[in-house]
């Protein structure tokens, strides 16, 4: 049973770029969700994607979107990244219809100088 | 709004010094209650869910237990191994499965 990866695991973008994060989901689940967490924080909801669709989203601007494909992998893209979006970006893969047990990935640290 | 809160922000204790942490939440029509453990620079990593008040589940040297305002999570001849960052989180009836986190308690046990 392969758990949930994520990369890259490091990343440093500046003010105004964009960028992507991926996510391959554990096996046979359906659902992912993406997390965003500041230093000292607990984890932010920020959406969540089940069968290609999203399926609920937190307080984030639209320039925080996502996918996620045929194989339930998944993207996060942020545009014209701001400061205050350096934090630990967490993707999470559960199986609807379950119990709503989330397996995190490592996540990946995003820097924005 | 939903709200999870999380009590104390840090903790330290000597190995075998038995205690408990705190998770107050109001979050309307609790689906169930979750309790991961995360290590540095990792994710979260799973340990229970309590979805009834009253009900209470064990691993190892730690027991969660659940009412209906908060959780608390017993740590029983802790070793300096347990020493983590613990989360609460709660999730609500209807929608996605949208887990509200605490800030968590950062847990050190010295040897």
């Amino acid at each position: 049973e392969t758990g949930v990866t994520q990369s890259p695991t490091h990343l440093i973008k500046t003010r105004g770029q964009q960028v992507t994060l991926r996510c391959s989901s554990q096996s046979g689940h359906n659902t992912v969700s993406w997390y965003q967490q500041a230093l000292g924080q607990g984890p932010q909801f920020i959406f969540q994607y089940y069968r290609e669709e999203e399926n609920g989203r937190g307080n984030f601007p639209p320039r925080f979107s996502g996918l996620q494909f045929p194989n339930y992998s998944s993207e996060l893209n942020v545009n014209a990244l701001e400061l205050d979006d350096s934090a630990l970006y967490l993707c999470a893969s559960s199986e609807t219809g379950g119990d709503e047990k989330l397996f995190f990935g490592s996540g990946t640290q995003l820097s924005v100088l | 709004e939903d709200q999870v809160t999380q009590s104390p922000e840090a903790l330290r204790l000597q190995e075998g010094e038995s205690s408990s942490l705190n998770c107050s939440y109001t979050v309307s029509g609790l689906r169930g209650l979750f309790w991961y453990r995360q290590d540095p620079g990792k994710g979260p990593e799973f340990l229970f869910t309590l979805y009834s008040a009253g009900e209470e589940k064990e691993k190892e040297r730690l027991k969660a237990t659940l009412t209906k305002k908060e959780s608390f999570l017993h740590i029983t001849a802790p070793k300096p191994e347990d020493s983590a960052t613990y989360l609460c989180a709660g999730v609500s009836q209807g929608g996605s499965e949208k887990l509200v986190f605490g800030k968590g308690t950062k847990l050190t046990v010295n040897p």
